[in-house]
């Protein structure tokens, strides 16, 4: 069983679309998290989730937003698509309050290709 | 602002080789330390972390690490490497902040190649 999936795999389309990725988890966990991994294979955090509530929110352009319909999705929303967002995009979920000590578990990633 | 630096980019070994990578982090705080590894295609998994306690942490696969706090330092090693030890290993910190939260920052990576 796949503990968090991410769809789509890959991912191309064009300058200025809107495009959306979807996370789920089917580990009960209570927080999911984005990140974004550059050419560089830096990963930094976008956003995390509790309970569908947003607790951290990094200096990430407006275009994107995620979405929390229930604790086991976080969906990412990207609008205006541009040629820096190509990226590979990985979610995670942890199990309890995001608390410092928790392990995060990783989605296998959606790789972004902005043309 | 926390950083965490991984000095050893790329790594080449033979198999049977010892291996350590490097991690250093900035931050005069409690951290909580963890080392990821990325199989080629595969998603991030958890190889080792570290709270409290023993500063000597054993994970899966035969790796270790070693929290040096005077040092800022949780190098990662392994006595004897094998080719299906070819990977992406990521070291990264956590901690919290206001409300307690996660922050997990992550190294660059260091991508480690093993020759049969």
């Amino acid at each position: 069983d796949t503990a968090v999936s991410q769809t789509p795999k890959y991912l191309v389309t064009q300058m200025g679309n809107d495009k959306s990725i979807k996370c789920e988890q089917n580990l009960g966990h209570d927080t999911m998290y984005w990140y974004k991994q550059d050419s560089k294979k830096f990963l930094k955090i976008m956003f995390s989730y509790n309970n569908k509530e947003l607790i951290i929110n990094e200096t990430v352009p407006n275009r994107f937003s995620p979405k929390s319909p229930d604790k086991a999705h976080l969906n990412l929303h990207i609008n205006s698509l541009e040629l820096g967002d190509s990226a590979v995009y990985f979610c995670a979920s942890s199990q309890d309050k995001g608390l410092a000590q928790e392990t995060q578990y990783f989605g296998p990633g959606t790789r972004l290709l902005v043309l | 602002a926390q950083s965490v630096s991984q000095h050893n980019h790329h790594v080449i070994l033979s198999e049977a080789a010892s291996l350590e990578l490097g991690c250093n982090y900035s931050y005069g705080g409690t951290v909580n330390l963890f080392w990821y590894v990325q199989y080629p295609g595969q998603h991030l998994q958890l190889l080792l972390k570290y709270f409290s306690g023993d500063p000597l942490v054993k994970g899966i696969k035969g790796f270790e690490a070693e929290f040096i706090k005077s040092k800022f330092s949780f190098n990662l090693r392994k006595p004897s490497v094998q080719w299906s030890d070819t990977a992406e290993y990521f070291c990264a910190v956590s901690s919290s902040f206001s409300g307690g939260y996660n922050k997990l920052i992550f190294g660059a990576g260091t991508r480690l190649a093993v020759h049969p």
